[in-house]
């Protein structure tokens, strides 16, 4: 089956301690991305790749980090979470032909 | 810059009613247009899509028709379910190569 797969699915951290989300697709997508979803502001972007050791910052890159060291993996890395990093945080994937965007189901990360 | 704009929600429909979530956008060119859907829980998922003006993209009984002269992307449904619940977001990607930016999203209650 053709998936997104984050990990984990839920976490609750202390400030200041380093976690990293991972991603991997299953679907030789060239592309990927990070996007954080907070209520009121809906969904935006922080980090992209457009392939293999190529990686471009959002819109709201700040605090993250990323890495695309092969096609299929796509890990956020918090080097030092805070409290303003609390998000549903989701991880997609798209098909350059198409354009269609297939989606992760989602990390909800709590930074206490 | 490039953005999208829906109607804020909540939208409170009983079952069999109308439905229609207002869809703006502003863009360089001519992007391709986009709704996706969240169900509870979930990640997102696209709903349908439409590439170029006056396409019509439908499924599962929602239709939206890419206007434009009027730089709008409407969702409509003829008759809800209780199950179409979630919350609807429009976006947009000006070119294959671009990210895909989001509308803040609509919230549908749909009650039996």
């Amino acid at each position: 089956e053709a998936q997104v797969t984050q990990n984990p699915r839920y976490l609750i951290t202390v400030t200041g301690k380093k976690l990293t989300v991972t991603c991997s697709q299953n679907m030789n997508h060239e592309y990927m991305s990070w996007y954080r979803q907070d209520p009121g502001l809906g969904l935006r972007q922080i980090y992209y790749s457009m392939n293999v050791e190529v990686t471009d910052k959002g819109d709201v890159p700040e605090g993250y980090k990323v890495s695309r060291k092969e096609k299929r993996n796509f890990p956020l890395i918090l080097e030092s979470p805070s409290p303003n990093q609390t998000s549903l945080y989701f991880c997609a994937s798209r098909d350059t032909a198409n354009y269609g965007y297939t989606f992760g189901s989602g990390t909800r990360l709590t930074v206490v | 810059g490039n953005s999208v704009t829906q109607m804020e929600g909540p939208v409170t429909l009983s079952e069999e009613a109308f439905l229609t979530i207002n869809c703006t956008y502003t863009a360089t060119g001519y992007p391709s247009l986009f709704w996706y859907v969240q169900y509870p829980g979930e990640g997102l998922q696209l709903l349908l899509k439409a590439t170029k003006a006056d396409d019509k993209g439908s499924n599962k009984g929602f239709e939206a028709t890419y206007r434009k002269e009027t730089t709008s992307f409407h969702l409509e449904k003829g008759s809800v379910q209780v199950s179409d619940s979630a919350v609807y977001f429009c976006a947009l990607t000006p070119s294959g190569n671009t990210p895909l930016v989001f509308g803040k999203g609509t919230r549908l209650s749909v009650i039996a």
